[in-house]
């Protein structure tokens, strides 16, 4: 168990339909981070907040935003639902915001989205 | 854009066998990391490699950053059925995007008895 909680485990929507994934960090963790994993991308960096703030944008579409909130639990918001959204979606959180590799992340359990 | 290649993708062993997994880049990463995960988890941190030339060893795994920071490698000897699992190297971006982890597509491992 990391100490980072996502729900919900699975979620089944359709095309066009909007969703929210949530994330609560480890206790202490001021990052939190967001990931897309699918079968031909892989895991993919989308997006960083730290302590209420983004900090850094990866590969995530206009349709997708997050946010984090005052007590470090963070949302991503989903939108106009296409097929190729169907993927795992992860959170990660640290410490800090920076420092490399002594900035260890951990990852969350995941939701799986499908939309059909 | 920093890219990560896995190889093999897939690897079918039988349990007291040995392997090797590679992780390469035409990039340069202040450091690389390799990750398992198991179904219906994320991926939990196994090792952080820093000084180009390092080996770590972690029981009877032993991961190896190469000399000019650009590729990794994966050992593993004897695997048992619980290595069973997809093995993901991730490299550290330096300077302003030290956040930034950039994941190979992993290779998945499996360990039959």
């Amino acid at each position: 168990d990391s100490g980072v909680t996502q729900t919900p485990k699975h979620l089944i929507t359709a095309t066009g339909q909007r969703v929210t994934l949530r994330c609560s960090p480890r206790s202490g963790d001021l990052s939190v981070y967001w990931y897309q994993q699918s079968l031909d991308q892989g895991l993919q960096f989308l997006i960083q907040y730290y302590n209420g703030e983004e900090r850094a944008k990866g590969n995530i579409l206009e349709r997708f935003s997050a946010q984090q909130f005052p007590d470090l639990h963070s949302e991503l918001n989903l939108s106009s639902l296409e097929l190729g959204d169907s993927a795992l979606y992860f959170c990660a959180s640290s410490v800090t915001t920076s420092g490399g590799f002594r900035n260890t992340q951990y990852f969350g359990p995941g939701t799986r989205l499908t939309v059909l | 854009t920093q890219l990560l290649e896995q190889s093999p993708q897939f690897l079918s062993i039988q349990e007291g066998e040995n392997l090797t997994v590679y992780c390469n880049s035409s990039s340069v990463f202040s450091s690389l990391q390799w990750y398992r995960q198991e179904p219906g988890e994320g991926p939990v941190l196994l090792v952080t490699v820093v000084t180009g030339g390092e080996v770590k060893k972690l029981k009877r795994l032993t991961f190896q950053f190469g000399d000019a920071r650009k590729d990794s490698s994966l050992h593993i000897t004897a695997a048992q059925t619980g290595d069973t699992g997809l093995y993901l190297c991730a490299g550290v971006g330096s300077g302003g995007s030290n956040y930034k982890l950039t994941f190979g597509k992993g290779t998945l491992l499996t360990v039959n008895p």
